[in-house]
């Protein structure tokens, strides 16, 4: 079935390094794929997207690109900051099962300062 | 921020006794969804809506009923609440078909 597979954390960086976190995916169709974040003791909101192959989503610094021929939705930001810290989620949409999203288990990002 | 409400934000309840989770969203959105948040697990679908009264399950229903009696308005009701129904449970909202979603801030449900 369709799943999603993000690289475990918790993931430690200090502040200005690279951070990559890794998202592949399986889909029988041609989901769109998306970045969530969450912050502590709040809901998920919508870091980035992309809707087909080669696409490349960005917001906040982050970005990330839909390879469809390696199946990935790797999440890149050149420098993190501590206001980074949170736990993303990689997911995707199926549109003929309601358009519901299916989630990676979702990786911890700490960041120190 | 699809302004996404969910009532109450937590709760504590004892096994067997029922539920009842509501979501309100002021954006007009036509597709609602209940997750639920686990560790380890991500979210996971419990049921979704695609209209008032068109509900439709998810991956991990058995326990849970929907109802949707208006476009703003998705309540999701554990009829006998058991212990492996502890968890954080979001709603979201969604405007496409496929496309992005937008959650509501959680629901930290307790059963003792």
């Amino acid at each position: 079935g369709d799943s999603v597979t993000q690289m475990e954390g918790p993931v430690t960086l200090s502040e200005e390094a690279f951070l990559t976190i890794n998202c592949t995916y399986t889909a029988t169709g041609y989901p769109s794929l998306f970045w969530y974040v969450q912050y502590p003791g709040e809901g998920l909101q919508l870091l980035l997207k992309a809707t087909k192959a080669d696409d490349k989503g960005s917001n906040k610094g982050f970005e990330a690109t839909y390879r469809k021929e390696t199946t990935s939705f790797h999440l890149e930001k050149g420098s993190v900051q501590v206001s980074d810290s949170a736990v993303y989620f990689c997911a995707l949409s199926i549109y003929n099962q309601g358009g519901k999203l299916i989630f990676g288990q979702g990786t911890e990002l700490s960041v120190k300062p | 921020d699809a302004g996404i409400t969910q009532s109450p934000r937590h709760k504590v309840t004892e096994t067997g006794t029922p539920v009842t989770l509501r979501c309100h969203q002021t954006e007009n959105h036509r597709y609602m969804y209940w997750y639920r948040q686990d560790p380890g697990h991500g979210l996971r679908l419990i049921h979704y809506s695609y209209g008032v009264k068109d509900t439709d399950k998810g991956e991990v229903s058995d326990g849970y009923s929907v109802s949707r009696s208006k476009t703003e308005d998705f309540l999701l009701t554990l009829e006998s609440a058991t212990s492996s129904q502890t968890s954080v449970y979001f709603c979201a909202t969604g405007e496409i078909l496929g496309g992005e979603q937008y959650f509501g801030p959680g629901t930290r449900l307790t059963v003792t």
